[in-house]
């Protein structure tokens, strides 16, 4: 499974915008960059996902470099329930018999009021 | 929105005995997981189950955990002879249709803890 390179911590302040980088510079070209978030005490939720073009949803945006090689977590307005950890995964397109995730340690985010 | 529901949400039990946990997917989801989480440690996957049949495996499921589906709505997760390191918080996730496995949207369940005395 191609690697994910994420720091381990970062701060926001209520109401600001967030990046959240990932690197994945052995990214092949079937990969899916995936987001999933882990609220305290509560199982992975998906965020969003992309393959080549940037991608917009009501939680929030993902821009992918042109090469691929590294991507970001865009929370356009950080609120106190956003306070988690950010997982940025890769996932085959093809992905054998199984899609699995395979989860690294992420980063966790940390929203001051 | 549809979602994955796990019962118990937390169970105590004592080392050796069989533990089972049970989820119900998404209706019409194909693909079924078990992840586990140790306390303060990452999420780690354990097996997927596609078409009736474990579909991969990791290290970690041995031959002490099974897997099952038995009426087409559960999923079941056994713990034969749990031993201490077995506690852990356990997520069920399933995805949806997409032959485009990648693509695939896991939803994960809000998860079983598990307590070995």
């Amino acid at each position: 499974d191609a690697k994910t390179t994420q720091p381990n911590s970062m701060e926001s302040n209520e109401e600001e915008p967030v990046h959240l980088p990932c690197n994945h510079s052995t990214i092949s070209g079937t990969d899916y960059i995936h987001w999933y978030r882990q609220l305290p005490s509560q199982g992975p939720e998906y965020v969003i996902h992309g393959l080549t073009s940037n991608v917009n949803n009501r939680m929030a945006s993902l821009a992918i470099a042109e090469d691929r090689k590294s991507s970001t977590l865009i929370l356009h307005r950080a609120t106190l329930r956003d306070a988690a950890v950010y997982y940025c995964i890769l996932s085959d397109l093809y992905g054998g018999a199984t899609n699995k995730l395979i989860f690294g340690t992420g980063t966790l985010l940390a929203v001051q009021p | 929105e549809p979602e994955v529901t796990q019962t118990p949400s937390h169970q105590v039990t004592q080392m050796g005995q069989e533990v089972i946990l049970r989820c119900v997917p998404i209706s019409n989801h194909l693909y079924f997981y078990w992840y586990r989480q140790i306390l303060g440690q990452k999420v780690e996957f354990l097996v997927s189950f596609y078409n009736n049949e474990i579909s991969e495996k990791s290290e970690i499921f041995d031959d002490q955990f099974s897997v099952e589906r038995p009426d087409g709505s559960n999923f079941t997760l056994k713990i034969r002879s749990t031993k201490l390191e077995d506690s852990a918080m356990y997520f069920c996730a399933s995805a949806g249709t997409s032959g485009r496995l990648g693509a695939n949207v896991l939803t994960f369940g809000a998860g079983s803890r598990l307590t070995v005395l």
